[in-house]
């Protein structure tokens, strides 16, 4: 099936880990993003790459990194620099200008 | 400063009825104003919209934008407790091809 996959759909950070969150298209799509939600706000978008080897900070980069080595996978690291972790995360790739969203990680602090 | 903002922020009503549900938005670089239902996890795609006073319809939603008032309506006619989610408008940049979200409308849909 065609897709994008993201995994954990659950994850627990502890004070000051690095956690990194997956998220894999088999889509052949070029963009991909991350976006975060908190409730009751709309999405916020933190980084995003529109090629290989190459991506931007969104509006809310601090605390984040991300790689993008392959076409495929876009994963990102939630670093110990983010104090305000606990949010809802959101992969999402675009084509013909849609985007299509994987199903989500919530990530949260112990 | 870019920003995109709905109306309500939550609706609350009873199988049958109509909802209107509302985004506006400010941004210097408009190339189209989206859609999306996001129910559980994931937001679906509803419509894309790039022109104004052409309305899109699926089955009862429909949609239709306004860029000289700078807003966008979504229409659900004879609701059903299936739509139930919270509506997300998002514009999309010309120039980057950003996307700027709303804070999304919470909708209840009683039996």
């Amino acid at each position: 099936d065609g897709g994008i996959t993201q995994s954990p759909k659950y994850l627990f950070r502890k004070e000051g880990q690095n956690v990194t969150l997956s998220c894999e298209q088999n889509l052949n799509h070029d963009a991909m993003y991350w976006y975060r939600q908190d409730p009751g706000q709309g999405l916020r978008l933190i980084y995003y790459s529109q090629i290989v080897n190459d991506f931007q900070k969104g509006d809310i980069a601090e605390g984040y990194s991300v790689s993008r080595e392959k076409k495929e996978s876009f994963p990102l690291t939630v670093t110990s620099a983010q104090k305000n972790p606990t949010a809802f995360y959101l992969c999402a790739s675009t084509w013909n200008e849609k985007l299509f969203f994987g199903s989500g990680t919530q990530l949260s602090v112990l | 400063e870019d920003k995109v903002v709905q109306s309500p922020l939550s609706l609350v009503v009873h199988e049958g009825d109509t909802v209107t549900l509302n985004c506006s938005y400010e941004v210097t670089n408009f190339r189209s104003l989206l859609w999306y239902k996001q129910e559980k996890k994931a937001p679906t795609f509803l419509f894309m919209l790039t022109s104004s006073g052409i309305e899109k319809k699926s089955g009862r939603l429909s949609s239709i934008l306004d860029k000289k008032e700078l807003f966008s309506i979504l229409n659900i006619t004879a609701t059903q407790t299936g739509d139930s989610a919270v509506y997300l408008c998002a514009v999309e940049m010309s120039n980057t091809g950003k996307l700027i979200f709303g804070q999304g409308t919470t909708l209840q849909v009683k039996p």
